[in-house]
């Protein structure tokens, strides 16, 4: 399974763009990169997924460079609700296959 | 669509007995699921993976005597943690994989947080 590395932690201020960058050197061709974002006491929650170039969705936007070695998360805009910790995960899309969730980057977004 | 629940949501135990948690998909069947444990400012450590009506797959490291998995039906899952001891107190996270599977198909649940004294 490809390793992730992420940054440990992040500041950020309401109103900001907020970008978290993911390394995943030995990412495998038919893996996909997807992010989740997990509030304290909670279970994480999906926010998007990729596979190259850019996607984008109604809370954020995933940028792919052509050899797929890294990704960037951005979040729009933030408030301080999007205070949490995001994961960056690569794995394929079968079934029955786990997911190894890396280190993640804990977002602190302030007033 | 597409939730999960777990119960309880938080349980305290003394050192030696067992606790039951239950993982349920409650609005589509998940063939697998997962359990994973977190413990604080920590990421999440999958424990095992759980294939309805077959023995789970237990990761390096996790006494599967230890953390019983049921997989009876495709909606419910349960984990039960024998003989705990204050070590084994952690938040407790199922998911359950919908159908076409990977990440985009998992979904979390609350969590459990097990405390035990």
């Amino acid at each position: 399974l490809a390793k992730t590395t992420q940054p440990i932690s992040m500041d950020s201020y309401e109103g900001q763009e907020v970008n978290i960058t993911c390394s995943h050197n030995n990412i495998a061709t038919n893996d996909y990169i997807t992010w989740y974002q997990q509030f304290p006491s909670q279970g994480p929650r999906f926010i998007i997924q990729g596979y190259k170039t850019k996607v984008t969705n109604e809370v954020a936007s995933l940028f792919i460079p052509a050899d797929r070695k890294s990704s960037t998360l951005s979040l729009p805009r933030v408030s301080l609700s999007d205070t949490a910790v995001y994961y960056c995960l690569v794995a394929a899309n079968n079934a029955g296959n786990m997911l190894t969730f890396g280190g993640g980057t804990r977002l602190m977004v302030k007033p | 669509g597409a939730v999960v629940s777990q119960h309880p949501s938080w349980v305290i135990c003394k050192s030696g007995t067992s606790v039951k948690i239950e993982c349920r998909s409650l609005d589509f069947q998940a063939t697998t699921m997962f359990w994973y444990r977190q413990f604080p400012k920590q990421s999440l450590m999958l424990m095992a993976t759980s294939n309805e009506g077959s023995k789970a797959t237990y990761e390096q490291g996790v006494e599967k005597d230890k953390f019983l998995i049921n997989h009876a039906s495709l909606t419910l899952s349960t984990l039960t943690v024998t003989s705990a001891h204050p070590e084994d107190s952690s938040f407790y996270i199922c998911s359950a994989e919908g159908s076409g599977g990977g990440p985009r198909e998992q979904y979390f649940g609350p969590g459990t947080r097990l405390t035990v004294t």
